[in-house]
């Protein structure tokens, strides 16, 4: 099946700072979406991009199909960012949506 | 709108007995899923379905049934709950997968979560 990675595991950032986190996929998707759990474990939808750039606020998603990866940016971070970033895949081949490990955000004050 | 609805929202099973996570959607979604999310790690899919009557398995499907009689619902059972059953589960739903249409309907919702502990 489809292999999902994502880098880094573990981000510290001190308020005010940016970041790029990475998502990278082994097989062709026709669906991708960034998730924030909170430390609630709330899950937020953040961005459904299967390709193509798109910004909300100050995150934006970039989506390279043909490369097999996702970038998120996060700018000027805040402390309630905090939690972890899932991106889940959709493969083009079979319904299922999977999702990568997350990478776990702390941003300090 | 109330979205997607889990209950319970906490449960504590003895070693060997059954219970039903329910999940239920208002929003008219085709595709339901249910995840589990185990500490410090991401989720794995047990089970989804494309529409009612379909169901399927996901990478983690053993020891769960499910049934989509309805749209709107999508139940989870635990056959004889296990000590390695304990884990949060998550019910999610969106109207389709994509395939490629682009549009924002694809976007995927989830419950609140169930905790549950196996003992």
């Amino acid at each position: 099946g489809i292999q999902v990675e994502q880098s880094p595991p573990d981000l510290i950032l001190q308020e005010g700072a940016n970041s790029t986190l990475r998502c990278n996929f082994s097989d062709s998707v026709n669906n991708l979406q960034w998730f924030h759990q909170n430390p609630w474990g709330q899950l937020i939808n953040l961005f459904y991009i299967p390709s193509g750039t798109k910004q909300n606020g100050r995150l934006s998603a970039t989506t390279v199909a043909t490369e097999r990866y996702s970038l998120l940016y996060i700018s000027s971070s805040q402390t309630t960012d905090s939690g972890v970033y899932f991106c889940a895949v959709g493969p083009t081949s079979y319904d299922k949506v999977i999702f990568g490990p997350g990478t776990s955000l702390s941003v300090i004050p | 709108n109330a979205g997607v609805t889990q209950t319970p929202k906490f449960q504590v099973l003895k070693t060997g007995q059954s219970m039903t996570l329910q999940c239920a959607q208002d929003m008219n979604h085709e595709y339901m899923s249910w995840y589990r999310q185990d500490p410090g790690m991401g989720l794995r899919l047990i089970h989804y379905s494309v529409g009612a009557g379909i169901t399927d398995q996901g990478e983690v499907p053993n020891g769960y049934n499910v049934s989509r009689s309805t749209t709107e619902d999508f139940p989870l059972r635990l056959l004889s709950a296990a000590p390695s059953q304990t884990s949060v589960y998550f019910c999610a739903s969106s109207y389709s997968l994509g395939f490629g249409t682009g549009i924002s309907g694809n976007t995927i919702y989830f419950g609140e979560g169930s905790w549950l502990t196996v003992v």
